[in-house]
């Protein structure tokens, strides 16, 4: 299995375009989730979907921000517009249900300039 | 609302030295996980807890769990330099893993 698998791996965009991330899940994982990471804030959790439903976007910081998993197999994140304060490193993890344990992308280094 | 707290938050260790990392959480958890992250690189998983006393080891590396005093341990034993890396517990109570802010481990000669 390749495993949970995000592109693009590193993102430079101006203030004020859109992003758009990506995700596919582990095969036969039910459980997606999207995690924010930087210095200050550590890792946060933004949204999690339970076979393809978002279940909790509690975390989502703005309406800016969008998520949708239109499938078993692909889950997006969109920032529109973005702002440099969104600047950090972005995870898609996939899991068996919410508590198992959850395996990580490599993850998107995103840069707002 | 979760919260869980590691600490220290920076470590620095002498190869051959033991240390111990703390991690507590705030309300009833039913597992508590232990992450390695390597600078620039995604979360690998190294223990699951899943019951009060449940201890697991992996080389270097001791983990336990105490439920009852919503605490869990990562011990390191006799450092070595590749063990060093950010690492994180996670818990999670009615809701997805609840990261601690990570402990940076600096491993020197």
């Amino acid at each position: 299995d390749a495993g949970v698998i995000q592109s693009p791996r590193h993102e430079v965009t101006e203030m004020g375009q859109e992003v758009t991330l990506r995700c596919k899940p582990i095969s036969g994982h039910n459980s997606l989730f999207w995690y924010r990471q930087t210095m200050m804030r550590g890792l946060e959790l933004l949204i999690y979907f339970n076979n393809n439903v978002p279940i909790d976007d509690s975390g989502m910081p703005e309406d800016r921000f969008s998520a949708k998993m239109p499938n078993a197999s692909f889950s997006t994140l969109k920032i529109q517009p973005s702002e440099p304060r969104d600047s950090a490193v972005y995870f898609c993890a996939s899991s068996t249900d919410r508590v198992h344990g959850y395996t990580f992308g490599s993850g998107t280094r995103l840069t707002v300039v | 609302e979760l919260k869980v707290e590691q600490n220290p938050l920076f470590l620095s260790m002498q190869e051959g030295k033991n240390y111990t990392i703390y991690c507590n959480y705030s309300t009833t958890s039913d597992r508590l996980y232990w992450y390695r992250q390597d600078p620039g690189k995604s979360l690998e998983s190294l223990f699951v807890l899943l019951s009060n006393g449940a201890v697991k080891q992996e080389g270097r590396l001791m983990a336990s769990l105490d439920t009852k005093a919503r605490l869990s341990t990562l011990h390191i034993t006799a450092a070595v330099h590749d063990l060093s890396a950010t690492y994180f517990c996670a818990a999670s109570g009615n809701t997805p893993l609840v990261f601690g802010k990570g402990t940076r481990l600096s491993v020197i000669a």
